[in-house]
């Protein structure tokens, strides 16, 4: 079993819809990152959480750290072809290794 | 952030042959990790490379199949040892600690193995 659970595992969506990603868990981690992947290469960061209830904008995306830092969203405004990949959370506990979510396939259709 | 760079891109191996991949950072790191993963799919921790002793091993992988070395605190090595065609994926380094705060990790490109 994964310690963290994403969801939905695939979205496909047309060119301007919003979407959001889930990514849960019963533990609490003192932080949590958010990763998007292309074919052919290694995970990009987008963004890291620390504080229970943050949230933090990158242009069109929005990132928020649950209050009891168990769980993540990424929201998507306007979503556009170049969004599309394989989106993944990561959680940090006790300053040691990360655990990674299941992963979400986002495929944005122009 | 952290430059992380990977020899070599792929490779294709023969069965019962090893491989060692390299993981270089551009600046110094507190932890580094390897990790494997399956195209379109989420990572699988390897292990933990630990600068001036042993690696640490998830459950399900073993030191005598996966050796890594960490001689310093900026480069480590993973070597697939007598490989099978299961052991065809994608091989991933990470590095924490290098810019800002240690709550973030870095990827390198990845290492695309063929094993026939």
């Amino acid at each position: 079993t994964q310690l963290l659970e994403q969801s939905p595992q695939f979205l496909s969506i047309q060119e301007g819809e919003n979407l959001t990603v889930y990514c849960n868990s019963s533990s609490v981690f003192s932080s949590l990152q958010w990763y998007r992947q292309e074919p052919g290469e290694g995970p990009v960061l987008l963004v890291t959480v620390v504080t229970g209830g943050e949230v933090k904008k990158l242009k069109r995306l929005t990132f928020q750290f649950g209050d009891a830092r168990k769980d993540s969203s990424l929201h998507i405004t306007a979503a556009q072809p170049g969004d599309t990949g394989l989106y993944l959370c990561a959680g940090r506990r006790n300053f040691n290794k990360f655990y990674f979510g299941s992963g979400t396939k986002l495929n944005v259709k122009p | 952030s952290a430059v992380i760079s990977q020899k070599p891109s792929r490779d294709i191996c023969q069965r019962g042959t090893s491989l060692t991949i390299q993981c270089q950072v551009d600046s110094q790191v507190t932890m580094m990790f390897w990790y494997r993963q399956q195209p379109g799919q989420s990572l699988t921790l390897i292990a933990t490379a630990n600068q001036g002793s042993e690696a640490t091993y998830e459950s399900g992988f073993v030191i005598d199949k996966f050796p890594i070395s960490r001689p310093n605190l900026t480069f480590s090595t993973l070597t697939v040892s007598n490989m099978s065609p299961e052991d065809s994926s994608i091989y991933l380094c990470s590095a924490d600690g290098a810019g800002k705060g240690q709550e973030t990790q870095y990827f390198g490109p990845g290492t695309r193995l063929l094993v026939l």
